[in-house]
C-alpha cells in the first residue's frame, strides 16, 4: 500500500509569497494520476492538479504541479488572500495527510 | 453545471445501519465512475468506496469492507452507501464524488453529510 507523505504541515507565510509543498510516496508512482486538491473551512476539496501538472477547469495559472517517482511537488506563485487552506495531494485511494497554508 | 447532492445523514447508534444517497445532475451519470470520500471531524480525507460507471468494478477501503456497500441507479442518477455495523470511527462527513477519468481523480464533490455514530 502507498503512503503519501506531505510536508511541511503546517506553512505560515504572507500575500505574495511563493508557496512550496511536497508530496512524498513511500514508493514509485505513475504521475498520470497524481493529483492536489485545495480544502477551506466547511467547503468540500476542490480540485487543483491532476497528472501531476495539469490544471483543473478554471484554476489559476499561479498554482502549477511538477514532478515524478515519488517526489512531487505544488506550488503557488504568489499567495493571494483565497489561497490560505489545506491541500491534499492524492494517487489512486490514498491522501496525503494535508499542508495547511496560514497567514504569517 | 455539475451538481451532486448528498443526503441521509444523521446521528446513529454504534451497531445501527444509515444509507447515504447522492442525487447528481448536470452530466451524463452513467458515464462516470464515483466514489464516497469522508473526512472525521477535524482530519484529512479518507477514501472509502468506487463504482464504476457500469457497476461492474467496486472497491472499498479495508476500514469498511465487508460493512459498507456502494451502488448506483444510472436510471435514477443516483449514488448510494448502504452503511451497517457503524461504530465511533465512521463518524465523518461523507462526500459523494466524482472521477475525472475511470481510474480518478475526482474532479467533482458534493457538499457532504454528516455521520455521527454515538450512543
Amino acid at each position: 500500500e502507498i503512503v503519501l507523505t506531505q510536508s511541511p504541515g503546517t506553512l505560515s507565510l504572507s500575500p505574495g509569497e511563493r508557496a512550496t509543498l511536497s508530496c512524498r510516496a513511500s514508493q514509485s508512482v505513475s504521475s498520470s494520476y497524481l493529483a492536489w486538491y485545495q480544502q477551506k473551512p466547511g467547503q468540500a476539496p476542490r480540485l487543483l492538479i491532476y497528472g501531476a501538472s495539469s490544471r483543473a477547469t478554471g484554476i489559476p495559472d499561479r498554482f502549477s504541479g511538477s514532478g515524478s517517482g515519488t517526489d512531487f511537488t505544488l506550488t503557488i506563485s504568489r499567495l493571494e488572500p483565497e489561497d490560505f487552506a489545506v491541500y491534499y495531494c492524492q494517487q489512486y485511494e490514498t491522501f496525503g495527510q494535508g499542508t495547511k497554508v496560514e497567514i504569517k | 453545471e455539475v451538481q451532486l447532492v448528498e443526503s441521509g445523514g444523521g446521528l446513529v447508534k454504534p451497531g445501527g445501519s444509515l444509507r447515504l444517497s447522492c442525487a447528481a445532475s448536470g452530466f451524463t451519470f452513467s458515464s462516470y465512475s464515483m466514489n464516497w470520500v469522508r473526512q472525521a471531524p477535524g482530519k484529512g480525507l479518507e477514501w472509502v468506496s468506487s463504482i464504476s460507471s457500469s457497476s461492474s468494478y467496486i472497491y472499498y477501503a479495508d476500514s469498511v469492507k465487508g460493512r459498507f456497500t456502494i451502488s448506483r441507479d444510472n436510471a435514477k442518477n443516483s449514488l448510494y452507501l448502504q452503511m451497517n455495523s457503524l461504530r465511533a470511527e465512521d463518524t465523518a462527513v461523507y462526500y459523494c464524488a466524482r472521477d475525472l477519468t475511470s481510474n480518478g481523480p475526482v474532479d467533482y464533490w458534493g457538499q457532504g453529510t454528516l455521520v455521527t455514530v454515538s450512543s
